[in-house]
């Protein structure tokens, strides 16, 4: 079964500074493997997914994703923190030819002025 | 403008009312899914719909029921509401329930059950 885990409810980063929230996943097959984002009262919205070939991954608003097969891990990553930033973030994978995509619990990030 | 919209967005009921709430998305979409967050729960699916007239139990399944007689409508029902599922509900679609294609949320109803 899949599964996926986001080690860190909470994350804080001084503004400017690079950031990481960490996912890691488990699956049986191969991973389709995605980030999303979600500021209050509003719904989740992409950031970015896994493409395969392509260790590390572009997305919105400047973000960044590391794929690490051997770690199965799929950080997300920006190397210069925003205010803005500060918000919810979920890791979601869903294994080749299944139809369930699974959430991570989130990590909630603070960038701090 | 390519959206995804729940109705109601705030409800405050009572035990055992039947109540329904919307989903509509405007992409011509095939798949659409339920999902409730909880605190140091994260997102849980409830059911999902590959297309009209197929649906699939998600995790949490228990207490609730939903149709796909149109593509671009995937109702929730709660047919006997209970405290416990007071939570935060979201509604999603994306083209295709394979694959990587991401996901289009609405922006959520917040449901009390007293």
């Amino acid at each position: 079964a899949q599964s996926v885990a986001q080690p860190e409810d909470q994350v804080n980063v001084a503004e400017g500074n690079p950031l990481t929230v960490k996912c890691t996943y488990s699956v049986s097959g191969n991973p389709y493997l995605f980030w999303y984002v979600q500021y209050p009262n509003r719904g989740l919205q992409f950031l970015l997914k896994y493409i395969t070939g392509d260790n590390l991954v572009k997305g919105s608003y400047g973000f960044e994703a590391e794929f690490n097969k051997s770690q199965t891990s799929f950080h997300l990553k920006k190397p210069s923190a925003l205010v803005s930033d500060s918000a919810l973030y979920f890791c979601a994978v869903r294994d080749v030819g299944d139809d369930k995509i699974i959430f991570g619990k989130g990590t909630r990030l603070h960038i701090l002025p | 403008e390519a959206q995804v919209t729940q109705n109601p967005r705030y409800l405050i009921t009572v035990t055992g009312k039947k109540l329904t709430v919307t989903c509509s998305q405007n992409m011509n979409h095939e798949y659409m899914s339920w999902y409730r967050q909880d605190p140091g729960l994260g997102l849980r699916q409830i059911y999902y719909s590959m297309n009209v007239e197929v649906t699939d139990k998600g995790d949490v399944p228990e207490g609730y029921k939903v149709s796909r007689k149109e593509k671009r409508n995937f109702p929730l029902i709660l047919e006997s509401p209970s405290p416990n599922q007071t939570s935060l509900y979201f509604c999603a679609s994306s083209l295709s329930g394979k694959g990587n294609q991401p996901q289009h949320f609405g922006d959520g109803t917040r449901l009390s059950i007293l």
